[in-house]
Parts: C-alpha cells; sequence; structure tokens
C-alpha cells in the first residue's frame, strides 16, 4: 500500500524567509505525487504534481517540490514566503483503482504560518 | 477556482437522520470521488464512481453510498447519521486515464447533533 508522511504539523516562517514543507512517500513503483494547499474555509488547491517526467516540478504561486527516490521525500519549498501562503498543504499520493485511477491518499497536514 | 461545485454549503443533521449531498463535475472530467475530511485530519477517500459505476471504495461502511449521473454529476447519500459523521465532505472530479490532475469543489460542512 501506498502512504505519505509529513514530518512536520506546524511551521512557523517569517515573511520573506524560505518556506520548506517536508514529505515522503512509500510506494512498490513509480508513484504520482501532488502538494495540495487548503484555506480555512475553501476547498483543496492543486499546488504541482509529479508524475515521473521530471524530479524539479514547478507549480503556482513561486512553489516547487523535488522528487528524490533514493530518499523517497518529495518535499515542498518556496524561497520566499508571502502572507497569502498561510494555509494547511497536504503532500498525496495516487493510488491506481482497477481501470481508473485517482484514488489519493493525503498526508495529515503540516500548518504553515507566517509572521510578519 | 475551479468548476466543481457542491450543495449545500452547511448542513445540520440529527443522530440516525439520512442526507443526500450533491456535487457537479468539472466539465469533461467522466470520474467523480468524495472524501471525508474530519476536523484538524487529512481527506479520506469514501468512494470512486466512473460510468455511473462504483469503482473503488475506502474504508467506509454501506450507509455511505452514492449516484453518479449521465451528466456526471453525483451525489453521496449517509444514512443513519452518527456524531462521528460530521465532517467537510469533498467531491472531486478528474478525467481518467488522462493523466490530468484531480480538482476539488469547496465541501459541505456536515454537522450532526
Amino acid at each position: 500500500a501506498q502512504s505519505v508522511t509529513q514530518l512536520d504539523s506546524h511551521v512557523s516562517v517569517s515573511e520573506g524567509t524560505p518556506v520548506l514543507l517536508r514529505c515522503n512517500y512509500s510506494s512498490s513503483y513509480s508513484p504520482s505525487l501532488f502538494w495540495y494547499v487548503q484555506h480555512p474555509n475553501k476547498g483543496l488547491q492543486l499546488l504541482l504534481k509529479y508524475t515521473s517526467a521530471a524530479t524539479l516540478v514547478k507549480g503556482i504561486n513561486g512553489f516547487e517540490a523535488e522528487f528524490k527516490k533514493s530518499e523517497t521525500s518529495f518535499h515542498l519549498t518556496k524561497p520566499s514566503a508571502h502572507m497569502s501562503d498561510a494555509a494547511e498543504y497536504f503532500c498525496v499520493v495516487s493510488e491506481g483503482y482497477g481501470g481508473a485511477t485517482n484514488k489519493l491518499i493525503f498526508g495529515t497536514g503540516t500548518l504553515l504560518a507566517v509572521q510578519p | 477556482e475551479t468548476g466543481v461545485t457542491q450543495s449545500p454549503t452547511h448542513l445540520i443533521k440529527t443522530r440516525g437522520q439520512q442526507v443526500t449531498l450533491r456535487c457537479s463535475s468539472q466539465s469533461g472530467h467522466n470520474t467523480v470521488s468524495w472524501y471525508q475530511q474530519a476536523l484538524g485530519q487529512g481527506p479520506q477517500f469514501i468512494f470512486q464512481y466512473y460510468r455511473e459505476e462504483e469503482n473503488g471504495r475506502g474504508n467506509f461502511p454501506p450507509r455511505f453510498s452514492g449516484l453518479q449521473f449521465p451528466n456526471y454529476s453525483s451525489e453521496l447519500n449517509v444514512n443513519a447519521l452518527e456524531l462521528d459523521d460530521s465532517a467537510l465532505y469533498l467531491c472531486a472530479s478528474s478525467l481518467v486515464a488522462s493523466g490530468g490532475p484531480t480538482y476539488f469543489g469547496p465541501g459541505t460542512r456536515l454537522l450532526v447533533l
């Protein structure tokens, strides 16, 4: 079975400083990995997606993630945090399901706080 | 904003009642999934529908059931509501076999008293 582990439940950064949200995955084959963001009282928004085309994936709002097979990691980074980045972030792995894919398995989430 | 819409936005029910939640998929998407997100947790997969058939189910009891209609809209039905069913219910749509992403609706927040 596939799974993801988010290593930090809370991360606090100052505005303008780098962001690092850590995620490790477990998969018996090459996984499809995602990062989603959830702002308060909002739905989930896809930040970026990895599907083996390139190990460094660029997403929206300046976020990017690097797939490292040797470390089974898929950490999310951003060079400079903005106040609007404060939200909950989920690392997600896709599990194929019969002929149709897209069963998503979510991590427990990392709450990012951005201090002024 | 995605093209996935859900109704209602909020709902209050009492234990033992039944509830129906609705979802309209993003245009062109033929697969719909439902997720339950309890407070402070990540979403949990309930089930997925493809071509109006259930095609995958998570660890949820049979009192959670669903439908997908020819226009790809969907319903989630929960019978015999329990207090632990209080959660945010998220609908997600995707296009199977496209390799494309899954888009989520804003959710329906259900409170069971």
